[in-house]
């Protein structure tokens, strides 16, 4: 079991330019989420996932775009870099069965820099 | 106002100390409550969770909630360096799967 992975680890990036991170689950998780962590910020959700095909917005979604093809993936998008999107983003996935706790469990995270 | 205060720190404290981290929050239809712990350049694991008020133990930590002063804790007893790390609280209410998370709370065991 791998758990959650993502791709790439690190990126720089010019400012205006895309680039797609890649969040793969392999724990059947229903629910998937895409976070920003910045200092003095804690963790804020960009967007979220319930089910395969299904995206909505969470805290701060300016910016970016997900998409949900398969249930195990989950996609963030950048479409016109910009400096204020310097972050180490996280992708997590969670199971709605799980009586309660709802246990967010979370990938390695990307360090991506805007220039 | 944020939903869920939470003291940045850093905290330093001896090895073998009690240390005590802290969350206020605002929002009174939060139920769940947890606590993640994060190493440095690493995701945030799930280390304890606790439905409503009360108290709950798992070896040297416990976890308390008191609703009434919407105000949750985390306690760690004999304090080891390998639990220095960023500790985060996050709640949630019971209709969305949406956690709200702390800033986190820096801490640093001393050997």
């Amino acid at each position: 079991n791998a758990g959650v992975t993502q791709t790439p680890k690190f990126r720089v990036l010019k400012t205006g330019q895309s680039m797609t991170l890649l969040c793969a689950q392999d724990m059947n998780h229903e629910y998937m989420y895409w976070y920003r962590q910045d200092p003095g910020m804690g963790l804020r959700l960009i967007h979220y996932s319930v089910g395969e095909g299904t995206t909505a917005k969470g805290e701060v979604p300016d910016g970016y775009n997900v998409s949900r093809l398969k249930k195990q993936n989950f996609l963030l998008g950048l479409e016109s870099a910009a400096p204020s999107q310097t972050s180490v983003y996280f992708c997590a996935s969670s199971s709605p069965n799980r009586a309660g706790s709802n246990e967010q469990f979370f990938g390695p995270g990307t360090r991506l820099t805007v220039l | 106002q944020k939903e869920v205060e939470q003291d940045p720190g850093p905290l330093s404290v001896p090895e073998g100390a009690i240390v005590s981290l802290n969350c206020t929050y605002s929002n009174s239809a939060f139920q769940y409550f947890m606590w993640y712990r994060q190493y440095s350049r690493k995701g945030p694991e799930l280390l304890m969770y606790t439905y409503s008020s009360g108290n709950k133990e798992d070896g040297r930590f416990t976890a308390q909630v008191d609703k009434s002063s919407k105000y949750i804790s985390l306690f760690i007893r004999d304090s080891q360096p390998s639990d220095s790390a960023t500790y985060l609280c996050a709640m949630r209410g019971g209709a969305t799967n949406k956690l709200i998370f702390g800033t986190g709370t820096l801490l640093a065991v001393q050997p």
